[in-house]
């Protein structure tokens, strides 16, 4: 199994843009296999999935958040990012990065999360 | 949209069964995913496919999907399984990932 880990600020102020990225080790982000995911969960609150990528850069994002969100992938880097533009306190949550399957579409392993707080 | 919709809360007395529900018109039709989120962790799945468990999971834990419900059994309920669950089904249709609101199990 991969380890992912998030990295990036905790404090982002409303209107500016979230970003996070997610570094994979242990296993191969080129993978034909496996989509890599960015799900979130607000404080209190349920997991919400915001998008995924394959290496190649096709991604998938959920409609309610598409206007504001980029995923992408760095292959070199092994990692992968997301940008959550013109935030606000609703988007305030831990954000966890996640390995998906392409034909087992679950998302296992899972990073150990990331709280972002959106705050002036 | 797609909704799929879980109990809030389930609680259990220690060696008793708990069945947490995921339901939806036709989630038969549809691959089924479960999850255990511990406070302060990241979730972890326990079953995926709908009955299938990943490699270190105990064989208390178990799947059913079909008609207009997906169920988790936990068999033999221990106090370390306390947790919040969540079911998780990928709408092919629409292209998203869909979770459950969540059902938290407390072991009385």
């Amino acid at each position: 199994q991969p380890q992912l880990l998030e990295s990036g600020p905790g404090l982002v102020k409303p209107s500016e843009t979230l970003s996070l990225t997610c570094t994979v080790s242990g296993g191969s982000i080129n993978s034909e296999t496996h989509y890599w995911g960015w799900i979130r969960q607000p404080p209190g609150k349920g997991l919400e999935w915001i998008g995924s990528i394959f290496y190649t850069g096709d991604t998938y994002y959920n409609p309610s958040l598409k206007s504001r969100v980029t995923i992408a992938v760095d292959t070199s880097k092994a990692q992968f990012s997301l940008k959550v533009s013109s935030v606000t306190a609703a988007d305030t949550a831990v954000y966890y990065c996640a390995r998906v399957g392409v034909l087992v579409n679950c998302f296992d392993p899972w990073g150990q999360g990331t709280l972002v707080t959106v705050s002036s | 949209s797609y909704v799929l919709t879980q109990p809030p809360s389930v609680s259990v007395a220690p060696g008793q069964t708990a069945r947490i529900s995921c339901e939806r018109d036709n989630i038969g039709s549809k691959s089924v995913h479960w999850y255990q989120q511990k406070p302060g962790q990241a979730p972890v799945l326990v079953v995926y496919d709908d009955k299938n468990r990943p490699s270190g999971i105990p064989d208390r834990f178990s799947g059913s999907n079909s008609g207009d419900a997906a169920t988790l059994t936990i068999s033999r309920v221990e106090v370390g399984d306390e947790a919040d669950f969540y079911c998780h089904v990928w709408e092919t249709t629409s292209v998203q990932g869909i979770f459950g609101g969540g059902t938290k199990l407390t072991v009385l």
